[in-house]
């Protein structure tokens, strides 16, 4: 069956200008994470959404970063007037309704690519 | 502060042989640890989980171990292949706001 999907796979932008990445989750899952993996870095938080709701925003590095998800599907992670710090892969996972002790598997999209010039 | 620590960094070994990687964390309050394998180029597949009250479990080639009381993990890969080489990363989740504390993963390398 379709896994999770993103894009644009590739996105070159100019320092300054804003970007919007889109996550599209597995059919029926309820969690989505958004993490992002800078060069030779590894892996780093920065939301989750239970449905439409964030219940934590913490891990966004600035509030250049922001993230929406509707009707408990599509999410979007918008970064505005980029920086070259923000290059990075931009990966989107989602899983079933999570059990309380959190076990779910995540199932990852392919990434975004963002160079920021 | 919420952490997590691999080691090695990296590690290259010879096709057949063995290996362990670690991860050491301090996230609390801890809910369950989870080893990924991560291809390059590719998002990050789930190998083993565990809980608190887990110690050992295996997939496969894969042995993954949980001491709680010293925070410690392991992944023991045995008899090692060619497509074993990939990034391994522990991610440790809490209990507090669904948080996932990522290390910085042990690069593998597995040469014939």
């Amino acid at each position: 069956g379709a896994g999770v999907s993103q894009s644009p796979s590739n996105k070159v932008t100019e320092k300054g200008k804003d970007v919007e990445l889109r996550c599209d989750p597995i059919s029926g899952h309820t969690a989505l994470y958004w993490y992002r993996q800078s060069l030779g870095q590894g892996l780093e938080f920065l939301i989750y959404f239970q449905g439409n709701s964030a219940p934590d925003k913490s891990g966004l590095p600035s509030d250049r970063f922001s993230a929406e998800r509707t009707g408990g599907s599509v999410s979007t992670l918008t970064i505005q007037r980029t920086q070259q710090e923000d290059s990075a892969v931009y990966l989107c996972a989602s899983s079933p309704n999570p059990s309380l002790r959190g076990t779910d598997t995540q199932y990852f999209g392919p990434g975004t690519r963002l160079t920021v010039l | 502060k919420n952490q997590v620590e691999q080691s090695p960094q990296s590690l290259i070994i010879l096709e057949g042989k063995n290996c362990t990687l670690q991860c050491n964390y301090t996230v609390s309050p801890f809910s369950n640890l989870r080893w990924y394998k991560q291809d390059t180029g590719r998002g990050p597949v789930s190998l083993t989980i565990m809980t608190f009250s887990e110690n050992t479990k295996s997939n496969g080639r894969y042995t993954a171990t949980l001491d709680a009381d010293t925070k410690q993990s392991s992944l023991h890969i045995t008899a090692s292949q060619l497509s074993d080489s990939a990034s391994y990363i522990c991610v440790v989740r809490n209990n507090a706001g669904n948080m996932l504390t990522f290390g910085g993963g042990t690069r593998l390398m597995v040469k014939p």
